[in-house]
This record gives C-alpha cells, structure tokens and sequence, in this order.
C-alpha cells in the first residue's frame, strides 16, 4: 500500500543533542512538508520541499534543518538551537506544492521528548 | 497575511445529535478548502475537500461541509454523530499567500460524542 511512513514513532533527545525524523514516501509525490503539533495551536509548518534538491522555510524554521535528496525522503534534524523541541512531528505529501486543489497525505508521526 | 479561524476548541454532543463545526478563513482570493480528521496519536486523515464547482461537499464518515463565499466559512456537518467521531478536527486553506504556498491550518476542535 502506498503511503508515508515516519518514524521512530517516539524519540528523546538529551541536552545538546542533535535528532533526525525520519520521513519516506512511496506515493510518487513531489511536495513534501513537516509540521510541528503542539496541544491546542493546531499545525506550524516548519519546512517545505515542492521539489526534489529545493526546499523552503515556514513559519518555524528557527533550530530545525531538512534535505531532499530523493524524491521519497524528506528527513528533518532537531538541533540543539531548538529549545522547546518537545512535541508531535508530522510529514506530510502531497501531489504537487504551491496553491495548489491536491490534499496533503500525512505519517503517523513522531513524537519527540526531552531528557 | 491569510487566517483561518476554528469556533470552539471543545464540541460535545450526544450520541444521534447533529455535529456542526464551524470554520471561518480570510483570504483575497478564491481558496481550496480541506477538513481533515485526528485520531490520538496519529496523523491526518482527509474527510473532504472543496475545490470548485458544487458549494456543498460530501465527505467520508457521513461528513459533509458548505463552502459559503459570503460568509468566507466552511463548516462541518454531519447528521447524527456516532462514538466513533470522537477525534480532533481540523479546517485547512490554501491560499494564494506570495512567498510561500501551502496549507494553513486551524487550531482545531475536538469533538466528545457523549452516550
């Protein structure tokens, strides 16, 4: 079956310490997107890729790093500059980027904690 | 800048009631419209989706929304409401915002469906 696949599904950082999210997909699509889900505001969209070797930054970018490689990989890195990190991650895919009528496919995500 | 805004965080409702969420967006431009369906712990599922055409949209679940120019909303109905639809949901818009095109998420309602 098609689909995005995240993981590890749950995941602790120590102080100081960089993490990478994992993020594939096997649907074909070109747009790729990570958000950030904490309780009660919703999606914050933290990077975006239209396209492979391309990507753009949301509106919380600040402490987080991505690449695109491959068109099915969109991994996303943690780093020590993200002093709040603790929260649910979410990938998502979708057919084509920009203002575009094609809904986002989403993981089951990731959920990162502190030490 | 776009804004979508969801009326109520909380929405409880008895088991056979009507669901109705409520979903209001800003834009300038004519947008695409998705609502999208959170179970705990996992990622988004798209219920439906208002591109152009008809202003009333069938979705999954018995979930259907109107798409309201006049009224720049798009809410969520559904007939009578089942255990099941217990979930957090969430309204989504693709606007034409410059600089950056991709979904804008709501802060989402989470619907209780009380026996």
């Amino acid at each position: 079956d098609g689909g995005i696949t995240q993981s590890p599904k749950y995941l602790f950082r120590k102080e100081g310490q960089n993490v990478t999210l994992s993020c594939e997909q096997n649907l074909n699509h070109d747009a790729m997107y990570w958000y950030r889900q904490d309780p009660g505001q919703g999606l914050r969209l933290i990077y975006y890729s239209q396209i492979v070797n391309d990507f753009q930054k949301g509106d919380i970018a600040e402490g987080y790093s991505v690449s695109r490689e491959k068109k099915e990989s969109f991994p996303l890195t943690v780093t020590s500059a993200q002093k709040n990190p603790t929260a649910f991650y979410l990938c998502a895919s979708s057919a084509e980027g920009g203002f575009s009528n094609q809904p986002q496919h989403f993981g089951d995500g990731t959920r990162l904690s502190i030490l | 800048a776009q804004s979508v805004t969801q009326l109520g965080s909380h929405v409880s409702v008895s088991e056979g009631a009507l669901v109705l969420l409520r979903c209001n967006y800003s834009s300038s431009v004519p947008p695409y419209l998705f609502w999208y369906v959170q179970y705990p712990n996992q990622g988004l599922q798209l219920l439906l989706k208002y591109t152009t055409g008809a202003t009333l949209v069938k979705g999954i679940n018995g979930f259907e929304a109107e798409f309201k120019k006049s009224e720049t909303s798009f809410h969520l109905t559904k007939p009578s409401a089942h255990m099941s639809d217990a979930a957090e949901y969430f309204c989504a818009v693709t606007l034409d915002d410059t600089g950056r095109r991709a979904l804008t998420f709501g802060s989402g309602t989470r619907l209780q469906v009380q026996p």
